[in-house]
């Protein structure tokens, strides 16, 4: 998880409820991306950032869905309303100016999200 | 869209065992990777493959870039108590101007002292 922080690392919410999960790189980058991760589905891109411009979001699930990049030390992945199906681990990675290439991504630690 | 088939899903081996896992896709890709995953981690980059045919080492692990570009396998030789985790095949494709990767379900690795 080296260079990026995800907050909060775990979110029970209620269905209906708005959650706002946050991924702030610490060290430089010009690709953000947003992964959710089930047992069902596994690991699946949400959406990318090149230089805080969404590149690529037909991984978002639906409208309720919607992410964020205001700067290049941080991004927001938002739900609302949110539903049970919801409940995974969110990962947000980086990719590095220094390795050239948007294949190298270095993950958070993740947050864990529980709808009920 | 493209996916990536990964086998075995789990392992229960031996510690100084040897390990061979592998993904294979109907798609062609242009890198294929690997990661693993620790428990309340997120995925950690173990060896990236760039060329068909490619064939790379990083210490015990060892992977590599079917010729066809369909395929990659990963290897792990006298696994220790520490390969313990999920490790994850990754393709990428750039098409369309997008460069996302497709990843594989994962392996379960249980390594018994």
């Amino acid at each position: 998880d080296a260079g990026v922080i995800q907050s909060p690392r775990h979110e029970v919410t209620e269905m209906g409820q708005e959650v706002t999960l946050r991924c702030k790189p610490i060290s430089g980058h010009d690709y953000l991306f947003w992964y959710r991760q089930t047992m069902m589905r596994g690991l699946e891109l949400l959406i990318y950032f090149n230089n805080n411009v969404p590149i690529d979001d037909s991984g978002m699930p639906e409208d309720r869905f919607s992410a964020k990049m205001p700067n290049a030390s941080f991004s927001t992945l938002k739900i609302q309303p949110s539903e049970p199906r919801d409940s995974a681990v969110y990962f947000c990675a980086i990719s590095t100016p220094s390795s050239g290439r948007t294949d190298t991504q270095y993950f958070g630690p993740g947050t864990r999200l529980t709808v009920l | 869209g493209q996916q990536l088939n990964q086998s075995p899903q789990s392992m229960f081996i031996q510690e100084g065992e040897d390990v061979s896992m592998n993904c294979t896709s109907s798609s062609i890709f242009n890198t294929w990777l690997w990661y693993k995953q620790d428990p309340g981690e997120g995925p950690v980059l173990l060896i990236a493959l760039y060329k068909a045919g490619e064939l790379t080492s990083n210490g015990r692990l060892t992977a590599q870039f079917g010729i066809t570009r369909k395929d990659s396998f990963l290897n792990i030789s006298a696994s220790i108590p520490s390969d313990v985790g999920i490790y994850f095949c990754a393709g990428q494709l750039i098409q369309g101007g997008s460069e996302k990767l497709v990843f594989g379900k994962g392996t379960k690795l249980t390594v018994n002292p």
